[in-house]
């Protein structure tokens, strides 16, 4: 059964700083994804990660995987306030048929002024 | 609609009630999943469908959770006997492709 990791769970951070937040995953998953969230809000996709070594940036934010660790990476580069969010990352497990995916408990980013 | 819709967004029911979730997917949208996200915690997996078919309800907590999507598209998610840690956001997505858009959730207190 797929079990992912991620940490920290708490990260507070200064504006204009970098950061890496680190997810691993205990077998073969097919895809990767990260999600933010606000408080009180539902998931927001920010990537999906499909093949080991794949890197996406979106803004001040990115994502990669490699498969041959079961590790993926967030980094966050010079942090703005307005990235303060939880964000967790999902694994799907290579189940055929069996799309559901199995998340981590999540990091708690704040950005401190 | 342009998104998945849950409703009710907000509920409260009394121990021992029964509750039932609605979620609304995106339209043409095969795969829809649901999800239990407890205060502080990730969302943990209860349920998914292909179409009509419930292909993985592992995750269903016990027999007093039930979900059914009769007609491959709106579903619902019943609690029966509600008890106080049923309380939680119950989350609903559906998926094309490589990417799964979430609900709002429905915003379940037992009291």
């Amino acid at each position: 059964e797929l079990k992912v990791e991620q940490n920290p769970l708490f990260l507070s951070m200064q504006e204009g700083k970098n950061y890496t937040i680190y997810c691993n995953y205990s077998t073969t998953s097919d895809r990767l994804y990260w999600y933010r969230q606000d408080p009180g809000k539902s998931l927001e996709s920010l990537f999906v990660l499909l093949s080991n070594g794949a890197v996406k940036q979106e803004g001040r934010l990115m994502a990669s995987l490699d498969t041959k660790a079961r590790l993926s990476t967030l980094h966050i580069t010079a942090a703005v306030h307005d990235l303060s969010a939880t964000y967790f990352c999902a694994g799907e497990a290579s189940n055929f048929g069996n799309e559901k995916l199995t998340f981590g408990t999540g990091t708690r980013l704040t950005i401190i002024p | 609609g342009a998104g998945v819709s849950q409703s009710p967004r907000y509920k409260v029911a009394k121990r021992g009630q029964d509750v039932a979730l609605r979620c609304d997917p995106i339209s043409g949208h095969v795969s829809l999943f649901w999800y239990q996200q407890a205060l502080g915690q990730g969302p943990e997996f209860l349920t998914y469908f292909q179409n009509e078919a419930q292909l993985d309800k592992s995750g269903l907590p016990s027999d007093r959770f039930f979900a059914e999507r009769p007609e491959g598209s709106v579903s619902t998610l019943k609690i029966q006997r509600t008890q106080q840690e049923d309380s939680a956001v119950y989350l609903c997505a559906s998926r094309v492709g490589n990417t799964i858009y979430f609900g709002e959730g429905s915003w379940l207190t037992v009291v």
